[in-house]
């Protein structure tokens, strides 16, 4: 069964550092989304991206922040200068399609400890 | 704006009794809803999702939800549980505008009891 990859599973940075986190969503999927969890809080939107470009970010996504699909298969999400209170679970997830009723498929997350 | 909240942020249950986890929604639309369920050190995974058909959704693993618009509830039941149903259980509305993004219920810690 096709599933959404990322890696590293953990990563751990300095504050002030750059990370890169990655993913690798299903492969007929077009709509690509990262989300993070702070610990003890709740899944919050950061940004979705199609047709190689963003569509949608929240207030959290600022300029700090960018995502990118370098080569076809792997969504990236960057951090120019990490902060501590980045320190979260970051989820990447695919949908096949646009619509409300398309469920999205999330990779296993990636564990980011600033610091 | 759409959100939902799920009432308990904790549920215990001995095995082979009936599970509820409950989940109140707001939305000005008809609603795309979803559950997720996330066990330890794993993603998310679907359970189960009401895209205005049924109301009465039955998902994997034996969990079965309602729609209820009067009610504006979708809560999650199961009869009977089993110890692999631990874990973390996140009810999901689908944003109407945008791009679709979900926004997630604060989740609901369900721990069964042998």
């Amino acid at each position: 069964e096709p599933e959404v990859t990322q890696t590293p599973s953990h990563q751990v940075t300095q504050m002030g550092q750059e990370v890169i986190l990655r993913c690798v969503p299903i492969s007929n999927h077009l709509y690509f989304y990262w989300y993070r969890q702070i610990l003890g809080q709740k899944v919050e939107f950061l940004v979705s991206f199609y047709n190689n470009e963003i569509s949608e970010k929240s207030e959290i996504f600022d300029d700090q922040f960018s995502v990118e699909r370098p080569d076809g298969s792997n969504f990236t999400l960057k951090i120019r200068s990490t902060k501590l209170e980045d320190s979260a679970m970051y989820f990447c997830a695919s949908s096949e399609g646009g619509a409300t009723y398309n469920e999205q498929f999330f990779g296993p997350g990636t564990r980011l400890t600033v610091l | 704006a759409q959100s939902v909240t799920q009432l308990d942020s904790h549920v215990s249950v001995s095995e082979g009794t009936p599970v509820l986890l409950r989940c109140n929604y707001s939305s000005s639309y008809s609603p795309s809803l979803f559950w997720y369920v996330q066990h330890p050190n794993k993603g998310l995974q679907l359970l189960l999702k009401y895209t205005s058909a049924a109301t009465l959704v039955k998902g994997i693993n034996g969990f079965e939800a309602e729609f209820k618009k009067s009610e504006t509830s979708f809560h999650l039941t199961k009869p009977s549980a089993h110890m692999s149903d631990a874990a973390e259980y996140f009810c999901v509305v689908s944003d109407r505008i945008g791009t679709y993004k979900y926004i997630f219920g604060t989740g609901t810690r369900l721990k069964v009891l042998a």
